[in-house]
């Protein structure tokens, strides 16, 4: 079965200052992988995706995260951060073959301080 | 922006009392999921449904757990005898496709029960 692993569960930064999140996986077959992003009371929505070709996937409010076979990653990160990016973020992964059904890590908390 | 609408935002209830949280997903997504979310632990799938049936379903996704579509834009999910530990944050999500984790998720539904 896949797994997925987060092990920042918190991670303060600075306005401006650059940011990266941390995603391991696991699976004996090939995946999809994902991040959503959950903003306070809200649910949770797709932030950007892997599925094929480019390893390097973009967001449109300047995240990028890169698939990294060889180390089973799927780091996320954003040069410059900004207050409104404070929020919960998931990595999450499906098989390619496996319908819907995502598993996800246990969140990551994004704070943006001034 | 077409969404994913769940009530109520928070229901609580008695131990053995029976809940029916619903959704609404996106009026031209014809997959639908359930997944839900105990308090500091990891988003866990529980169900998916397509085409009037269950897709597929997790090992948390017991007896005492159905889901239905009742109509053509309701999708239910009912607990017939509510546990303490069936406390969380339930999610209702709807995809357009079957197998890329495209996934809209709604805000959420809280259980609480006592």
């Amino acid at each position: 079965a896949q797994s997925v692993t987060q092990l920042d569960s918190q991670v303060p930064v600075f306005e401006e200052a650059p940011v990266e999140l941390r995603c391991n996986y696991s699976s004996s077959v090939s995946v999809y992988l994902f991040w959503y992003v959950q903003y306070p009371n809200q649910g949770l929505q797709l932030l950007l995706k892997y599925l094929s070709g480019s390893t390097l996937v973009e967001s449109i409010n300047g995240f990028e995260a890169e698939f990294n076979k060889s180390q089973t990653s799927f780091h996320l990160r954003k040069p410059s951060v900004h207050i409104s990016d404070t929020a919960e973020y998931f990595c999450a992964v499906t098989l390619t073959g496996g319908g819907n059904k995502l598993t996800f890590g246990t969140g990551t908390q994004l704070k943006v301080e001034l | 922006e077409p969404e994913v609408t769940q009530t109520p935002s928070h229901q609580v209830t008695q131990m053995g009392q029976e809940v029916i949280l619903r959704c609404v997903p996106i009026s031209n997504h014809l997959y639908f999921y359930w997944y839900r979310q105990i308090l500091g632990q990891k988003v866990e799938f529980l169900v998916s449904f397509y085409n009037n049936e269950i897709s597929e379903k997790s090992e948390i996704f017991d007896d005492q757990f159905s889901v239905e579509r009742p109509d053509g834009s309701n999708f239910t999910l009912k607990i017939r005898s509510t546990k303490l530990e069936d406390s969380a944050m339930y999610f209702c999500a709807s995809s357009d496709r079957s197998r890329t984790g495209e996934l809209f998720f709604g805000e959420g539904s809280r259980l609480t029960v006592l």
